[in-house]
Formats: C-alpha cells, sequence, structure tokens
C-alpha cells in the first residue's frame, strides 16, 4: 500500500523560512504533487515532482528524495496569507488517481 | 483559466434521503474525481472516472455511486445518505493522467441530520 506522513501543525513568523516535510512509503513511485489550502478554500496546486531535486517558484521550493522517501516545501519570506493548510499528495500505484496525506496546517504570525 | 463548480455550498438533508451533488468543468477535461475532506483525516477519494460513463471505486466508495453521462458533468450520489455522511465534499478535474495538475471546486459543505 501507500502512506503518506506529515506533521499536523506548524507555526512561525512572517519574515521568517520554514520546511514542510512529508514522508511515504509506496512501491511504485509515479510523481508527488504540494497543494495549498486556505480555511474554507479549495486546494491549489503548488508544485509537481517526479526527478530527485530541488523545484523553485518564487518564494516556494519543494525538493524530492525518491530513495529516501521524502519531500518537503520550503517557503520562505512568510507573511501572513501563507496561513493554509499543505497538502502532500502521491500518484497511486496504479497511476489513475492521487492519495492525499492528512496535511500541514501553518500558522504565521506577525 | 479552469473552472469547476459545485452545485451547492452548503446542504443540509436528513438521514435516509437521497442527495445529488454535480460537478461541471469547463476545460474539457477527461478525468474527474470525488473526494471527501473530515478533520484529522484529510482528503480521500470516493470516486474517480477517467470518460464518460466510466467509474473507478478511490478509497472509500462505500455508501456513495457516482455518474458521468456527460464529459463535463460527474455526479456523487448518496442513496440513502447517513449521519457519518456528514462531511466536506470536493470535486476535481484534471485533463489526462494524475501527472497534471487537478483543479478542484469550491466543495459542498453537507450536514445529514
Amino acid at each position: 500500500g501507500q502512506n503518506i506522513d506529515q506533521p499536523t501543525e506548524m507555526t512561525a513568523t512572517e519574515g521568517a523560512i520554514v520546511q514542510i516535510n512529508c514522508t511515504y512509503q509506496t512501491s511504485g513511485f509515479n510523481g508527488l504533487f504540494w497543494y495549498q489550502q486556505h480555511a474554507g478554500e479549495a486546494p491549489t496546486f503548488l508544485s509537481y515532482n517526479v526527478l530527485d531535486g530541488l523545484e523553485e517558484k518564487g518564494r516556494f521550493s519543494s525538493f524530492l528524495s525518491r530513495s529516501k522517501g521524502y519531500s518537503y516545501l520550503l517557503l520562505k519570506e512568510l507573511q501572513m496569507k501563507d496561513s493554509a493548510s499543505y497538502l502532500c499528495a502521491l500518484i497511486n500505484q496504479a497511476g489513475t488517481a492521487l492519495i492525499f496525506g492528512k496535511g500541514t496546517t501553518l500558522s504565521v504570525s506577525s | 483559466d479552469v473552472k469547476v463548480t459545485q452545485s451547492s455550498r452548503y446542504l443540509v438533508k436528513r438521514t435516509g434521503e437521497k442527495v445529488f451533488l454535480e460537478c461541471v468543468q469547463d476545460m474539457d477535461h477527461e478525468n474527474m474525481f470525488w473526494y471527501r475532506q473530515d478533520p484529522g483525516l484529510g482528503l480521500r477519494l470516493i470516486y474517480f472516472s477517467y470518460d464518460v460513463k466510466m467509474k473507478e471505486k478511490g478509497d472509500i466508495p462505500e455508501g456513495y455511486s457516482v455518474s458521468r453521462e456527460k464529459k463535463e458533468r460527474f455526479s456523487l450520489i448518496l442513496e440513502s445518505a447517513s449521519t457519518n455522511q456528514t462531511s466536506m465534499y470536493l470535486c476535481a478535474s484534471s485533463f489526462e493522467r494524475p501527472q497534471e495538475t487537478q483543479y478542484f471546486g469550491p466543495g459542498t459543505r453537507l450536514l445529514v441530520l
């Protein structure tokens, strides 16, 4: 089967850097997504990693190590609007759908 | 911009009622998905469809059925609603395989009394 682990909650202050980790177990890796979800809203796409390494997109970066079953989302220059849940998701073994982690709720304070 | 719409934002139903949740996407996407989201459990896949009239069970299909008669529309049906189906229901679509980004609708918060 597949299993995804993320911390439940994290806190940080404006202007800081935060790293949200995601570890997973799967017998067949097809790719990993990060989504952002503000309270009461739909998830929105942040990043997709299928190869090892760091993908940078402005203030957000995502890293993948397939050999370690590990990914992280790095948020720089935190802003209050970054307070949200961050969802790690794997493509399932059949390659037909996503399996989501339970999400990490990030609270950014001033 | 991709747009995924859901028929209701909030819905209150009674136990035993038949409930229809509808989802429409306007970008000619092949794949459509229904999830439910509960505190502490995250997003869980109920059913998905990769083509008209095609459907596949997700992780928690019990108590639900789906219908996809047209490419743009994917309906989730609760044949006889129960209180444990109180949840946030999210629809999503993607162009082809899940390697493509999924676009989510705003969600329907369903309360079953």
